[in-house]
């Protein structure tokens, strides 16, 4: 089975940091997936994520540890556009993810 | 770029009807997937298509079947629409390759009445 967890809600202020934890209890892995999606609106990729280690992309940093099933999505410098929820993919055998319930983060002034 | 789209953008049923929500997509990708969105669950994968005409049940099959006939359309059905179908359906595709990015579509709001 699959179990992917992440916070709820998170909330930062504009130019901070923040971190959005996810880990993963699956059976099978191929990969880890963040997708960003804002309000209304289709998820969009961020970052894949196959080996340990961490992968820098502008102000998105995402970082795997496959032995301990844990990831994270790193933001930096944050902007109040970057207010939307976070979602944690897993992926499996057969080309199939499995999604976390995603993590909504809101950024104030 | 990769465009996903998707029949509607909303839609109201009555249960019991007969529902087709259709996505097509203009990349030539290989994969298409439909998955429902609710509040607290994320995203649950119905089903998805590796190749026309091919079709594999994902976490949540029941209740709904798919068809994909050409490349670029798949198709989801609700046979017998009842209350609790009532989500945000999403589409999506990608290249053959597990690694490659999901491109979605902007997603059908379906209320059953």
């Amino acid at each position: 089975g699959q179990n992917i967890d992440q916070p709820t809600e998170m909330t930062a202020t504009e130019g901070a940091i923040v971190q959005i934890n996810c880990t993963y209890q699956t059976s099978g892995f191929n990969g880890l997936f963040w997708y960003q999606q804002h309000a209304g609106e289709a998820p969009t990729f961020l970052s894949y994520n196959v080996l340990d280690g961490l992968e820098e992309k502008g102000r998105f940093s995402s970082f795997l540890s496959r032995s301990k099933g844990y990831s994270y999505l790193l933001l930096k410098e944050l902007q109040m556009k970057d207010s939307a929820s976070y979602l944690c993919a897993v992926g499996n055998a057969g080309n199939m993810l499995t999604f976390g319930g995603g993590t909504r983060l809101m950024v104030k002034p | 770029d990769v465009k996903v789209t998707q029949s509607s953008r909303y839609l109201v049923k009555r249960t019991g009807e007969k529902v087709f929500l259709e996505c097509v997509q203009d990349m030539d990708h290989e994969n298409m997937f439909w998955y429902r969105q609710d509040p607290g669950l994320g995203l649950r994968l119905i089903y998805f298509s590796y190749d026309v005409k091919m079709k594999e049940k994902g976490d949540i099959p029941e209740g709904y079947s798919v068809s994909r006939e050409k490349k670029e359309r798949f198709s989801l059905i609700l046979e017998s629409a009842s209350t609790n179908q009532t989500s945000m359906y999403l589409c999506a595709s990608s290249l053959e390759d597990f690694q490659e990015t999901q491109y979605f579509g902007p997603g059908t709001r379906l209320l059953v009445l």
